[in-house]
């Protein structure tokens, strides 16, 4: 399995604020994805990021408001730009592992609340 | 896209079996899995089935698999109230990143 560390846990932020999230893996992986979780939702896909590429954001996400970094194999960022209140979400960190790449894991999630 | 369907609610008595549906949208999706999620936290793993195998087990949990229906099922025998919880199916398709329902919110009562 692959363990996931997210920072930070939670955050309250000011509307037109920045938020970076960090997520940190145990262990090397190819494909890490950051997904949304809206309150009561369940999880969007908001973008794939692969190490030394541009990540490739799904529909609907845009690069100016979630700028991603993807600097090694075990370590990425994903920054929520000029926030407003709809952004209040968890975001979670998510990673392909086990021994034939077929599991995903998720890390604890970033619950954050846009005021 | 389409959506994975899951009933919203599920409530049982502590000790009995559980059983959470859901219908997936691609006949070809190579992994069907399913998540835990208790208050707070970020996502468990639980289980996953290859579309191959039609039938998984891994202590008290049951995962059914109908590819024909489109159909996966997880079944928790002897449910404890540790259990509740919310649950979601996800489904791998060639191609695609995970496609997750909605989370079948499982209660279970002493």
């Amino acid at each position: 399995s692959a363990v996931i560390s997210q920072k930070p846990s939670r955050d309250i932020c000011q509307r037109g604020t920045s938020l970076t999230i960090q997520c940190q893996v145990d262990s090397q992986v190819t494909m890490m994805f950051w997904y949304r979780q809206q309150p009561g939702q369940s999880l969007t896909l908001i973008a794939t990021a692969n190490q030394g590429s541009e990540a490739t954001y799904e529909s609907g996400f845009v690069i100016d408001k979630f700028p991603i970094s993807r600097p090694n194999l075990t370590f990425s960022t994903l920054t929520v730009s000029n926030m407003s209140p709809e952004d209040s979400s968890i975001y979670l960190c998510s990673v392909l592992a086990g021994v034939n790449g077929d599991e995903q894991f998720f890390g604890p999630g970033t619950r954050l609340t846009v005021l | 896209g389409e959506d994975v369907e899951q009933s919203l609610f599920l409530s049982v008595r502590e000790g009995d079996s559980s059983v959470i549906n859901c219908t997936y949208t691609d006949s070809s999706s190579t992994y069907l899995y399913w998540y835990k999620q208790e208050p707070g936290a970020g996502l468990q793993l639980l289980t996953y089935i290859f579309s191959n195998m039609d039938m998984k087990q891994d202590q008290r949990l049951t995962v059914l698999l109908n590819k024909k229906d489109k159909h996966l099922s997880l079944r928790i025998a002897d449910t404890q109230t540790g259990d509740s919880a919310i649950y979601f199916c996800a489904e791998k398709r060639p191609g695609y990143a995970l496609n997750f329902g909605k989370g079948t919110s499982l209660l279970v009562t002493p």
